[in-house]
């Protein structure tokens, strides 16, 4: 069975660009979550969806918006890129919502910012 | 203070070591605890996940938490040369949201 999957997995953008990034959860599984992992960091969580409702947003700016469609598949957009926004965007899966349901991790998308 | 502190490392042990990997949490209403692999470039990977206080173990890798001291720990036997990576813990609450530590990033020298 396919993982997560992730696309695009690199791209470089420009300041004040926007970007869209696209996640494909494990099939079945109703719930995706978005992360941010800078260099050297931990991932940082930014957006959590399950039935295609949004269940949680962490501390960022409302450049970062996010979406899940019928299919469970989801996009996080960045508008008014900036350098800081350079990272590795993660998106996870899991098949439920609440308490100790195993999330899995797709490879990420890298951003780079110029 | 961070939710969840984690050594940085990095560590560097020889293979067949014994390799024991920390944190610590601040937060009473964390519930579960994962620990993820990641290699260089790569996505987190799924290693460990234990629910109640204390020890799991598969394979190689035995995962530890107590709640009462709200400290995890991942220990390693054995260690080979694949398993050089970032580690990182991972608690949860009562939603699927993650709070990783910085990650312990590991050599295992052959």
């Amino acid at each position: 069975d396919a993982g997560v999957t992730q696309s695009p997995t690199h791209l470089i953008k420009t300041r004040g660009q926007q970007v869209t990034l696209r996640c494909s959860p494990i099939s079945g599984h109703k719930s995706v979550s978005w992360y941010q992992q800078v260099l050297g960091q931990g991932p940082q969580f930014i957006f959590q969806y399950y039935e295609k409702e949004e269940r949680g947003r962490g501390n960022f700016p409302d450049r970062f918006s996010a979406r899940q469609f019928p299919n469970y598949s989801s996009e996080l957009n960045v508008n008014a890129l900036l350098l800081g926004d350079s990272a590795l965007y993660l998106c996870a899966s899991s098949d439920s919502w609440g308490t100790g349901n195993t999330i899995y991790f797709g490879e990420g998308s890298w951003l780079t910012v110029v | 203070q961070k939710e969840v502190e984690q050594d940085p490392g990095p560590l560097s042990v020889p293979e067949g070591a014994i390799v024991s990997l920390n944190c610590t949490y601040s937060n009473s209403a964390f519930q579960y605890f994962m620990w993820y692999r990641q290699y260089s470039r790569k996505g987190p990977e799924l290693l460990m996940y234990t629910y109640s206080s204390g020890n799991k173990e598969d394979g190689r890798f035995t995962a530890q938490v107590d709640k009462s001291s709200k400290y995890i720990s991942l220990f390693i036997r054995d260690s080979q040369p694949s398993d050089s990576a970032t580690y990182l813990c991972a608690p949860g609450g009562a939603t699927n949201k993650l709070i990783f530590g910085t990650g312990t990033l590991l050599a295992v020298q052959p």
